[in-house]
């Protein structure tokens, strides 16, 4: 059972709107979140991360909020650029004794920015 | 190096052959993750090392999988008489602490089943 879901394949926004991916998780033992950009042909890149004592986090273009009682994340970025058009994936780890801390990752949103 | 540097790029084998895939992590971290993506669907853990020991193997395949990582030497994947199912891109990450760090990826291999 997918403990990280991204439901949405694909999300098209103009240039200069909002982007509003979304993620949610099952997993209530996960308290870092993570969200990752890959372009064709090569490695996911880290973007932005937040930790489950927190409830937003913003880098520049890009904030993430956490809505723990949902087990709720979304990314915006805004204002969208055509070079944001990627695959996003979502991404989680648990620090809890029992785990590794690997990353767990939905199965990404294809984010097309139209000039 | 700079970055965690992954070959070869693109890895053809045929139904039986072995596979081998080699991770370069970024000098000083101390963690090396294998991912598997099958058909760009969720990228799939296989196993983690601290240095050369294992660190978590709960992904790996019981069979025909297996990894290393040696000191003074690139981590390794390999695969045992391939099967078509095995075909997907292979991504190494790196990281420095293990845990609720942010990975760092290489650009992956792109293993091809015939």
């Amino acid at each position: 059972d997918q403990q990280v879901k991204q439901n949405s394949p694909s999300l098209s926004v103009q240039e200069g709107r909002i982007s509003i991916l979304n993620c949610d998780y099952t997993n209530s033992m996960f308290d870092y979140f993570l969200w990752y950009k890959k372009y064709p042909a090569e490695g996911p890149t880290f973007l932005i991360s937040i930790s489950s004592i927190k409830d937003k986090n913003e880098d520049g273009r890009f904030t993430v909020f956490l809505n723990k009682s949902a087990k709720h994340l979304s990314l915006h970025i805004v204002p969208s650029q055509p070079g944001d058009s990627a695959v996003y994936f979502c991404a989680a780890s648990a620090m809890d004794a029992g785990s590794q801390g690997n990353l767990i990752f939905g199965k990404g949103t294809k984010l097309s920015v139209k000039p | 190096g700079e970055e965690v540097a992954q070959t070869p790029k693109h890895l053809v084998r045929g139904e039986g052959q072995k596979a081998k895939l080699y991770c370069a992590p970024i000098k000083g971290h101390s963690y090396v993750f294998w991912y598997q993506q099958v058909l760009k669907n969720e990228f799939k853990f296989l196993i983690s090392f601290q240095n050369e020991n294992v660190f978590d193997e709960t992904g790996m395949p019981k069979e025909r999988f297996s990894a290393k990582c040696l000191p003074n030497s690139p981590c390794s994947l390999e695969i045992q008489a391939t099967k078509l199912e095995d075909s997907a891109v292979y991504f190494c990450a790196s990281s420095q602490s293990g845990k609720n760090e942010k990975l760092f990826f290489g650009s992956g291999t792109q293993l091809s089943v015939l």
